[in-house]
């Protein structure tokens, strides 16, 4: 079947700190992978996506590679600012491409 | 903003009553899915509407239904409300429901809590 594992949170950083959060997935397939991050008291909003292996989806000085070899797609961030403040979560779109799986999500607060 | 709207944004109910939830769904979108996010959860699927056909269910009892209106809004409804009901309930409109490229848009959620 189908899910995504992420790290557990809070991750707790510094203002211009290196951000990595991990997500590993299973899938039957071919999934497509993406990164949504959620605001306090809002829905979710799409940071970033790959469709096949060894693509790259960047938003904002976020990135994040497809790794089929590994199953992962961690989200990367060279500094991060107060703003990123937010929970974000890894999903997946499975082959049949009707829904989302969606990992547990990870909080992250960055202090100035 | 994404264009996708949800009413209302928070309600409260009382154990055994019944719900409605709406959506608007971005325009041209045909498809719309629900989902559940539990306090501290990862959004769980419902189930997707395309075209006014349903296609596509989670695992959630039959108490949660649907429809989708020929202008592609939709309602979920949940009967017999529990108190693990208590949930954001977030609706996804996209266009068709294939392709690696299907990109879903989001609404704010409405906040059901079940007392």
């Amino acid at each position: 079947g189908n899910s995504v594992t992420q790290m557990e949170g809070p991750v707790t950083l510094s203002e211009e700190a290196f951000l990595t959060i991990n997500c590993t997935y299973t899938a039957t397939g071919y999934p497509s992978l993406f990164w949504y991050v959620q605001y306090p008291g809002e829905g979710l909003q799409l940071l970033l996506k790959a469709t096949k292996a060894d693509d790259k989806g960047s938003n904002k000085g976020f990135e994040a590679t497809y790794r089929k070899e590994t199953t992962s797609f961690h989200l990367e961030k060279g500094s991060v600012q107060v703003s990123d403040s937010a929970v974000y979560f890894c999903a997946l779109i499975g082959y049949n491409f009707n829904k989302f799986y969606f990992g547990s999500g990870t909080k992250l607060n960055v202090k100035p | 903003e994404t264009g996708v709207t949800q009413s209302p944004t928070h309600l409260i109910k009382t154990r055994g009553q019944q719900v409605t939830l709406r959506c608007s769904s971005q325009s041209g979108h045909n498809t719309v899915s629900w989902y559940q996010q539990a306090l501290g959860q990862g959004p769980q699927f419902i189930f997707q509407y395309y075209r006014e056909e349903e296609n596509g269910r989670g695992n959630f009892p039959p108490r949660f239904s649907g429809l989708q209106f020929p202008n592609y809004s939709s309602e979920l409804n949940v009967n017999a409300l529990e108190l693990d009901d208590s949930a954001l309930y977030l609706c996804a409109s996209s266009l068709e429901i294939g392709g690696a490229n299907t990109e879903a848009f989001f609404g704010q959620g409405t906040r059901l809590t079940v007392v």
